[in-house]
């Protein structure tokens, strides 16, 4: 079992839509948790953290984490053309270091 | 603004020969990691440095080294350069003080080897 596990994708939604990014992780002890958004041949880049149960909103994107179930996911409302990327999901294990899940393609069709 | 900068961009080398990659950082941060990203494999952690003087191995260390040489440069050195470190190779930051991690990544170096 991948420590942390997110479906490749592609995944497809309809401009305006909402797009749902889902994430499943095996480390009880993990605290912290984060999205990043990597456009194709750029870096990653930090979208979204989120430290306890429940939802965490910003702008279009809200975050919602359900420690009991092990389980983050990542809603974006509103889908634009523009959102289209991989997304990766990262949780923290002890010691400082991130386990990145394999990242989900988010295709937003005009 | 406080950026983290990776140099070279492109590189394109020979089995054998010896490399380095460089990252500079103005963000001030003490924590600094080295990542590949192959297709399908997702990041994968090399090496890790939470200060100067401490240096630890990530899930895929071999046939690579590391140094840091200050606060805000750590370079990443592959030895003898095989086709299979042909990668996308990222250097990243967090500040310790935060106590969550946020990591915030360079443009990266895209290595071939051939």
């Amino acid at each position: 079992q991948k420590e942390v596990e997110q479906n490749s994708g592609p995944l497809s939604v309809p401009e305006g839509a909402i797009a749902s990014l889902n994430c499943t992780y095996s480390d009880r002890v993990s605290q912290s948790f984060f999205w990043y958004r990597q456009y194709s041949g750029k870096s990653p880049e930090l979208i979204m953290s989120i430290y306890s149960n429940g939802d965490k909103e910003d702008g279009r994107f809200t975050a919602q984490l359900n420690k009991a179930s092990q389980y983050v996911s990542l809603l974006i409302r509103d889908s634009q053309p523009s959102d289209s990327a991989t997304y990766l999901c990262a949780v923290n294990k002890e010691g400082g270091k991130l386990i990145f899940g394999q990242g989900t393609e988010l295709s937003v069709k005009p | 603004d406080a950026d983290v900068t990776q140099t070279p961009r492109n590189r394109i080398t020979k089995t054998g020969k010896r490399i380095m990659l460089e990252c500079s950082q103005t963000k001030g941060h003490d924590r600094m990691y080295w990542y590949r990203q192959d297709p399908g494999l997702g990041l994968r952690l090399i090496y890790y440095s939470f200060d100067v003087k401490d240096i630890n191995k990530g899930e895929i260390s071999d046939g690579y080294s590391v140094s840091r040489q200050a606060q805000a440069k750590f370079s990443l050195s592959l030895e003898s350069a095989i086709p299979n470190q042909t990668a996308l190779y990222f250097c990243a930051t967090s500040d310790r003080t935060t106590g969550v991690n946020e990591q915030f990544f360079g443009p990266g170096t895209r290595l071939t080897v051939l």
